[in-house]
């Protein structure tokens, strides 16, 4: 089951901003959006935002979520050593009636 | 918010097979939507399987199909996975997630499962 596209790879400096993509096609990310979903080494996913761009309670107001046609973006504004972690979208997919992911993206705060 | 344990990981020889579960608590588990995700050591999520909340529907990915098969037990507020014919590629941290809408909104914290000879 194919897919969605992030970028592998990250840097962004301390109290920077940084905005994540993920890109699919109309049958997921194009449909109906992505969910986030944050990972510390060793430990759990974490949900950051629903698909429609809310965030889970306890979720910091530094993240928000978007999307436009077959892209979805996470912004994370104000990095902090603790934003350093491993970011995965992910959506439904309706033509293969399965659940996608991104490959993951590992952002790094300098 | 429910809290959720997985149990049953270890080591296994190809071929073999393995009963995964993943008990729920602090909430109430029927009428959720259930989900397996798993993680190869070093690599990204990769979703397994699923299960509806409101009709029992199962859902596969293509590489467990024929394989593995998703259940629950409402009044054990259990999740399980029976994973048959292991194979090295199925190794990985396996994780149950509940299901809002689409999303997977809550984890566990995984169960390790190491298919070799």
């Amino acid at each position: 089951q194919a897919g969605l596209t992030q970028p592998p790879s990250v840097s962004k400096g301390l109290r920077q901003t940084a905005t994540l993509t993920c890109t699919g096609n109309s049958n997921n990310v194009g449909n109906q959006g992505a969910a986030w979903l944050q990972q510390h080494q060793g430990h759990p996913p974490k949900l950051l935002a629903y698909r429609n761009n809310n965030r889970p309670s306890g979720i910091s107001e530094r993240l928000s979520a978007s999307w436009s046609g077959n892209t979805a973006s996470l912004t994370i504004t104000g990095l902090q050593p603790e934003d350093e972690a491993d970011y995965y979208c992910s959506a439904w997919d309706s033509s293969l009636s399965a659940w996608v992911f991104g490959g993951g993206t590992k952002l790094t705060v300098l | 918010e429910v809290q959720l344990l997985e149990s049953g990981g270890g080591l296994v020889q190809p071929g073999g097979s393995l009963r995964l579960s993943c008990a729920a608590s602090g909430s109430t588990f029927a009428g959720y939507s259930m989900s397996w995700v798993r993680q190869a050591p070093g690599k990204g999520l990769e979703w397994v399987s699923a299960i509806s909340g409101s009709d029992g529907s199962t859902y596969y990915a293509d590489s467990v199909k024929g394989r593995f098969t998703i259940s629950r037990d409402n009044s054990k507020n259990t999740l399980y996975l029976q994973m048959n014919s292991l194979r090295a590629e199925d190794t990985a941290v396996y994780y149950c997630a509940l299901v809002a809408g689409t999303d997977f909104d809550n984890w566990g914290q995984g169960t390790l499962v190491t298919v070799s000879a």
